[in-house]
């Protein structure tokens, strides 16, 4: 039971590259999150899926898409990717309102 | 604008004695509060909590008290231990996304 799995790990990309970054859960829950973390800004919301067939932007969306492929699995794609979105990104589940969310491991994303 | 705010970026407490954590919201529709505890390269992991309807909810060493009229929460860690030393996230929701503080930095010292 791996719970929330985000793949790469660790990615190092030129300005100007795309690339995808993957979660998938095995959880069953509804709710799919995508986070990123910077050093005194804490956890910012990007985008998020209420259920399957919806997203929504959070607080910072711009440069990113996403894709609510199935239940099981939300990417999230930066297109040109710049300096700025050097970052940890986090995905998290979670099954309905006044629960916890579940977070997978991160991606440690560097744009160069 | 910051919905949840946590003031203090770091604190130091010895080992044994009380860890306290604090945490401010400012929106009113926010009814289900959160801590978060995070280690380094690691992903966040649910520590405890509450929901509006109580004032106090208690996990072994862990409890969280929530003070609606004064829009604030906090984590009480007793007794705390070098293992605690992690970044500590308050968290708010009223419905799907949850809503994260900046965290604050514990450090444990023995």
């Amino acid at each position: 039971n791996a719970g929330v799995t985000q793949t790469p790990k660790f990615q190092v990309l030129k300005t100007g590259q795309s690339m995808t970054l993957q979660c998938a859960q095995d959880m069953n829950h509804n709710s799919m999150y995508w986070y990123r973390q910077d050093p005194g800004m804490g956890l910012r919301l990007i985008y998020y899926s209420a259920s399957e067939g919806t997203t929504d932007k959070g607080e910072v969306p711009n440069g990113y898409n996403v894709s609510r492929l199935n239940k099981r699995e939300f990417s999230l794609r930066l297109e040109s990717a710049a300096p700025s979105q050097t970052s940890v990104y986090f995905c998290a589940v979670r099954t309905q309102s006044n629960t916890e969310a579940f977070f997978g491991q991160g991606t440690r994303l560097t744009v160069v | 604008d910051q919905q949840v705010k946590q003031n203090s970026p770091s604190l130091s407490v010895q080992e044994g004695r009380i860890s306290i954590l604090n945490c401010d919201y400012t929106n009113s529709m926010f009814d289900y509060f959160l801590w978060y505890k995070k280690y380094p390269a690691e992903g966040p992991t649910f520590l405890i909590s509450i929901s509006s309807i109580k004032d106090k909810n208690e996990d072994g060493r862990f409890t969280v008290f929530l003070n609606k009229s004064a829009k604030h929460l906090s984590l009480h860690i007793v007794p705390s231990q070098p293992g605690d030393s992690a970044v500590y996230f308050c968290a708010a929701t009223p419905w799907t996304p949850l809503v994260f503080g900046k965290g604050t930095r514990l450090s444990v010292i023995a």
